[in-house]
């Protein structure tokens, strides 16, 4: 089945690591996100990439790092930069970077150690 | 930023229909009106969008204001597998979405 796949599910940083989330889709979607989400609250957009080899700050980018060189993968890193990671991470894709509905993964739970 | 007024909460009887307020005052011409739901631990799903006619798909309708400035989702009958947290967002720039707190719906059986 098409969709997008998050890795893994559940990620645990020590104080000072770096930590990459691995997002993959199968969709053929020029357009993927990251976005963040803290309890009881809504996302917020950390990085977005219009297309391969490309990519933009959302509205909260500081600490976090992703890089484009696939069309199927969108991975992001959480520095050590980020003071408070510990939050929801969902990566979406859309087939192209517009009004088109956004296709979510099933997240991954970052805490810290 | 246009933004959106949610309901923190609602309830529903299962089988009834559901009518899911959103408010959007300042919504401007080009700014398109989407619904997403977020079941607990899980990414959001797409459920509908629309510009200003009403839409209908396999999963709910949407009523649109002639103003435009507040929009209804409807699910016909509701299901316990319904039970999520509604998000209205209005996208403007083509692409951009803003996700408020949104509506946190109970069904009960």
């Amino acid at each position: 089945d098409g969709g997008i796949t998050q890795s893994p599910k559940y990620l645990f940083r020590k104080e000072g690591q770096n930590v990459t989330l691995s997002c993959e889709q199968n969709l053929n979607h020029d357009a993927m996100y990251w976005y963040r989400q803290d309890p009881g609250q809504g996302l917020r957009l950390i990085y977005y990439s219009q297309i391969v080899n490309d990519f933009q700050k959302g509205d909260i980018a500081e600490g976090y790092s992703v890089s484009r060189e696939k069309k199927e993968s969108f991975p992001l890193t959480v520095t050590s930069a980020q003071k408070n990671p510990t939050a929801f991470y969902l990566c979406a894709s859309s087939i192209d970077y517009s009004n088109q509905p956004q296709h979510f993964g099933d997240g991954t739970r970052l805490s810290i150690l | 930023d246009a933004k959106t007024t949610q309901p923190n909460s609602m309830e529903s009887n299962e089988e009834e229909p559901v009518h899911l307020p959103c408010n959007h005052s300042t919504i401007s011409g080009t700014d398109y009106i989407h619904w997403y739901r977020q079941l607990p631990s899980q990414g959001p799903e797409y459920v509908i969008h629309g510009l200003t006619s009403n839409v209908n798909n396999r999963m709910a309708s949407l009523a649109i204001a002639e103003d435009r400035k507040s929009s209804t989702l409807i699910l016909h009958r509701a299901t316990l597998r319904d039970a999520a947290v509604y998000y209205c967002i209005l996208r403007y720039n083509n692409n951009d979405m803003r996700f408020g707190a949104g509506t946190r719906l109970t069904v009960k059986p």
